[in-house]
């Protein structure tokens, strides 16, 4: 079973701090997605990762993934009230040959921004 | 574009009965539509793979014959919850891959509210 474990579970900071998320794994994914989801919607695609020690950004917000594409980290600058959620890492593995592959959700990082 | 839909976006039923949940692919082919279910505070579990014209394939520990997945159209996967119990309430979030793109890309519905009483 693979298994995608996030840190830290919650993070509450006020605004204009930084912050940085993990996803650490011991499989390898062939992708691997970040994701933040507000209460009672389904989660929003931020980023897919497809390289080993590709980096990505996306305004405030940077994602690495690392070399052996096991792991992932996600830093945002100056975090703002906006920023609120939870944010989930998926590592993509493909299944059969033709099959599509499957998501293995992270553990979940609930961040909290005050003013 | 890429957007995914769920109906209802919320059901209240009693025990016992069975619930159906619609997901689409308003703007995307999508011979691949996933199911996942969210209890409160936790993280997405994949529940079961849907495939256009073929079986579902389900997760470990994830009953087929109590979660019917139908998936008869490229824009169009069911999940019908039978005879409902409390321990079935959840959040129930369906995603599709759009068939064009090549990526591992899976884009999610808003979600569905179920609650059993």
């Amino acid at each position: 079973t693979q298994l995608l474990e996030q840190s830290p579970q919650f993070l509450s900071i006020q605004e204009g701090e930084n912050l940085t998320v993990y996803c650490n794994s011991s499989s390898v994914f062939s992708s691997l997605q970040w994701y933040r989801q507000e209460p009672g919607e389904g989660p929003v695609l931020l980023v897919t990762v497809v390289t080993g020690g590709e980096v990505k950004k996306l305004k405030r917000l940077t994602f690495q993934f690392g070399d052996a594409r096991k792991d992932s980290s996600l830093h945002i600058t100056a975090a703002q009230p906006g920023d609120t959620g939870l944010y989930l890492c998926a590592g993509a593995s493909g299944g059969e040959p033709g099959t599509a592959s499957k998501l293995t959700f992270g553990t979940g990082t609930r961040l909290q921004v005050t003013l | 574009g890429a957007v995914v839909s769920q109906h209802p976006s919320r059901v209240i039923c009693k025990s016992g009965t069975s619930v159906k949940i619609e997901c689409r692919s308003l703007d995307f082919q999508a011979t691949t539509m996933f199911w996942y279910r969210q209890f409160p505070k936790q993280s997405l579990m994949l529940m079961a793979t849907s495939n256009e014209g073929s079986k579902a394939t389900y997760e470990q520990g994830v009953e087929k014959d109590k979660f019917l997945i139908n998936h008869a159209s490229l824009t169009l996967s069911t999940l019908t919850v039978t005879s409902a119990h409390p321990e079935d309430s959840s959040f129930y979030i369906c995603s599709a891959r759009d068939m064009a793109v090549s990526t591992d890309t899976q884009y999610f519905g808003p979600g569905t509210r179920l609650t059993v009483l």
